[in-house]
């Protein structure tokens, strides 16, 4: 079946950049996705990718997709502490039931 | 705005209750999901439907069961609860204007005792 992988942990100063990976094992992935969890609140769609892009753009937020690697990458540049939050990577494919596989979640301190 | 509306936040319930958790959006989609959400577990599918009265089965459907009697509403049900079910129950949905983009609620927190 699908799996996706994050790893668990990510602490990154004020100001600078984040980098939270992501690797996937569906070659069908249709989109990809980021999404934000703030502490007791769901899930906050930040970007998608399509599978035929490598990379997106959005304000603070670059998404790299390296397909052939099946790696996936969210940079987030000028980190805040606002940004502090649990990230999760989700795949879509297009197998017998489409649906979104998420990974584990990375959370995100962001420290002064 | 899609709204995704969980009608409770905080539930705490005995062992061997029946549990609904109930879940209503506003966009007329078709599609709805339920996942728990269960620390270094990520986010794991119970079940989703893509219509009126359909369902299928996600990955981790034992104990579970859902309703979809009307398009807007989604139920989980909880027949008997564990104590293995106490987790962040999270409802999506998708579908009509916004694609393949899924939206999801604010999240149920069920502690059962």
């Amino acid at each position: 079946g699908e799996d996706v992988e994050q790893s668990l942990f990510l602490s990154v100063r004020e100001g600078d950049s984040s980098v939270i990976n992501c690797t996937y094992t569906d070659s069908s992935s249709t989109y990809l996705y980021w999404y934000k969890q703030e502490p007791g609140a769901g899930l906050q769609l930040l970007t998608y990718i399509f599978s035929n892009m490598d990379m997106k753009q959005d304000q603070r937020l670059t998404v790299l997709l390296n397909k052939k690697d099946k790696h996936l990458s969210l940079r987030i540049a000028d980190t805040q502490t606002g940004d502090s939050a649990i990230y999760f990577c989700a795949e879509y494919g297009t197998g017998t039931a489409s649906k979104l596989t998420f990974g584990t979640g990375t959370r995100l301190q962001v420290t002064l | 705005d899609v709204k995704v509306t969980q009608s409770s936040r905080y539930l705490v319930k005995r062992t061997g209750e029946k549990v609904f958790l109930e879940c209503v959006q506003d966009m007329d989609h078709e599609n709805m999901f339920w996942y728990r959400q269960d620390p270094g577990l990520g986010l794991r599918l119970i079940y989703f439907s893509y219509d009126v009265k359909m369902k299928e089965k996600g990955d981790i459907p034992e104990g579970y069961s859902v309703s979809r009697e009307k398009k807007e509403r989604f139920s989980l049900i909880l027949e008997s609860a564990s104590t293995n079910q106490t987790s962040m129950y999270l409802c999506a949905s998708q579908g009509g204007s916004s694609g393949n983009t899924i939206y999801f609620g604010e999240g149920s927190w069920l502690t059962v005792v």
